[in-house]
């Protein structure tokens, strides 16, 4: 089945630096690849996505290039600033009859000024 | 305009009784999700309702589990019996149709003593 792998956490940055949050999935056919955020006590909330190969989502600074021959989707942003400091969470989505959004487990990212 | 809201935010119940969990979705949304999110879990697919048709139960992890839409709007997943391993924090999303984007609700964490 579908499945959504990302790295570790939780990350810890101090602002200003340079933010990489890995993501790879399994999926058969092609997937929507999106990631979504969410910030202390709010609830979730997409922040940026992309539907087919090679593609670039991009919101708030942040940016991800959905890559089909490494089956990745990272985030990356050039300078965190303290109010990044979230939840984020990789998900994908087929075009079939069900279009449930499958997740990984989220990173937590803090970010101290 | 409105968003997704749920209620209540916050529930806890004792083992072995029932919950009813609600969730307004946004107005003119055609499709509905439940979701949980665990500690050890992560984000899980629930149950999936499109229009008028047999919802999609696939995430569903027991039979103590179910889910109504009355009238396409208004939608309730009902825990029976209600177990330790069932509090998680349940997250419902609509969708302007199965390919628009997804918008989450606050959630509602349950707590079984």
């Amino acid at each position: 089945g579908d499945s959504v792998t990302q790295m570790e956490g939780p990350v810890t940055l101090s602002e200003e630096a340079f933010l990489t949050i890995n993501c790879t999935y399994t999926a058969t056919g092609y997937p929507s690849l999106f990631w979504y955020v969410q910030y202390p006590g709010e609830g979730l909330q997409l922040l940026l996505k992309a539907t087919k190969a090679d593609d670039k989502g991009s919101n708030k600074g942040f940016e991800a290039t959905y890559r089909k021959e490494t089956t990745s989707f990272h985030l990356e942003k050039g300078s965190v600033q303290v109010s990044d400091s979230a939840v984020y969470f990789c998900a994908l989505r087929h075009t079939g009859a069900n279009s449930k959004l499958t997740f990984g487990k989220g990173i937590t990212l803090s970010v101290r000024p | 305009g409105a968003g997704v809201s749920q209620s209540p935010s916050n529930k806890v119940t004792e083992k072995g009784k029932d919950v009813e969990l609600r969730c307004d979705p946004i107005s003119g949304h055609t499709a509905l999700y439940w979701y949980r999110q665990s500690l050890g879990q992560g984000l899980e697919f629930l149950i999936y309702f499109q229009g008028n048709s047999a919802p999609d139960k696939s995430g569903l992890p027991s039979d103590r589990f179910s889910a109504e839409r009355t009238g396409g709007s208004v939608s309730t997943l009902t825990i029976q019996r209600t177990q330790q391993e069932d509090s998680a924090v349940y997250l419902c999303a609509s969708s302007q149709g199965p390919q628009g984007e997804q918008f989450f609700g606050p959630g509602t964490r349950l707590t079984v003593l």
